[in-house]
């Protein structure tokens, strides 16, 4: 089974701290994903990243940025914490490049931004 | 742009009834890719179905049953007979063929609660 592994289920940092969410995949798997989901509004797509070092901005980009140094690790970053952050983050692999493999997702981290 | 609609936030039944969840999309492309996901209180998403534009065949999978409807951008959810263990979130999402790293777009969800 596929195992998508988040460093944090709950995790509280104060307004202009830089904050790391981690999230490694032991599926050799090509893409990875970062989703906030917030009630009423389901999933939004953060960035995703479809190879090594590679990055792609999704539908709310603004007030984060990401890194993928190894295949297996993708990094969540928020330069500088903002109370309207404060949601739960999902990381989710995928492997394949034709559209029709499922994503795979983690527990999910609970942010609060105070 | 593509674009899932899950009309309904939240359904409330009484164990053993069926409880039918709607999904409508929107997309331009000819071949392209639906899900369904259930989110329980634990949190993590779990895969349930994927669909292909060009198979329109009903599928069972013992108490789940799922309608696509290419005419009207159709994929219901049937769960038969549910149960307290049917609570959660349910997702439907959306791929396109070739998409760039398997780009999903999700709907809004459905909570389904499911009373003993």
């Amino acid at each position: 089974d596929v195992k998508v592994t988040q460093s944090s289920r709950y995790l509280v940092k104060r307004t202009g701290e830089k904050v790391f969410l981690e999230c490694v995949q032991d599926m050799d798997h090509e893409n990875m994903f970062w989703y906030r989901q917030d009630p009423g509004l389901g999933l939004r797509l953060i960035y995703f990243s479809y190879d090594v070092k590679m990055k792609e901005k999704g539908d709310i980009p603004e007030g984060y940025s990401v890194s993928r140094e190894k295949k297996e690790r993708f990094s969540l970053i928020l330069e500088s914490a903002s109370t309207n952050q404060t949601s739960m983050y999902l990381c989710a692999s995928s492997t394949g490049t034709g559209g029709n493999q499922p994503q795979h997702f983690g527990d999910g981290t609970r942010l609060s931004i105070l | 742009a593509q674009k899932v609609t899950q009309a309904q936030t939240e359904i409330s039944v009484v164990e053993k009834e069926d409880v039918t969840l709607d999904c409508v999309y929107e997309t331009r492309d000819t071949t392209y890719y639906l899900f369904w996901y259930k989110q329980p209180p634990s949190g993590e998403l779990v895969f349930l179905i994927r669909r292909n534009s060009f198979d329109e065949q009903n599928e069972i999978s013992g108490r789940y049953s799922w309608n696509f409807q290419k005419s009207t951008s159709s994929f219901n959810f049937t769960i038969t007979a549910s149960q307290v263990v049917d609570s959660a979130v349910y997702f439907c999402a959306l791929s396109s063929f070739g998409a760039a790293g398997n780009k999903l777009t999700f709907g809004g969800g459905t909570r389904v609660l499911v009373k003993p």
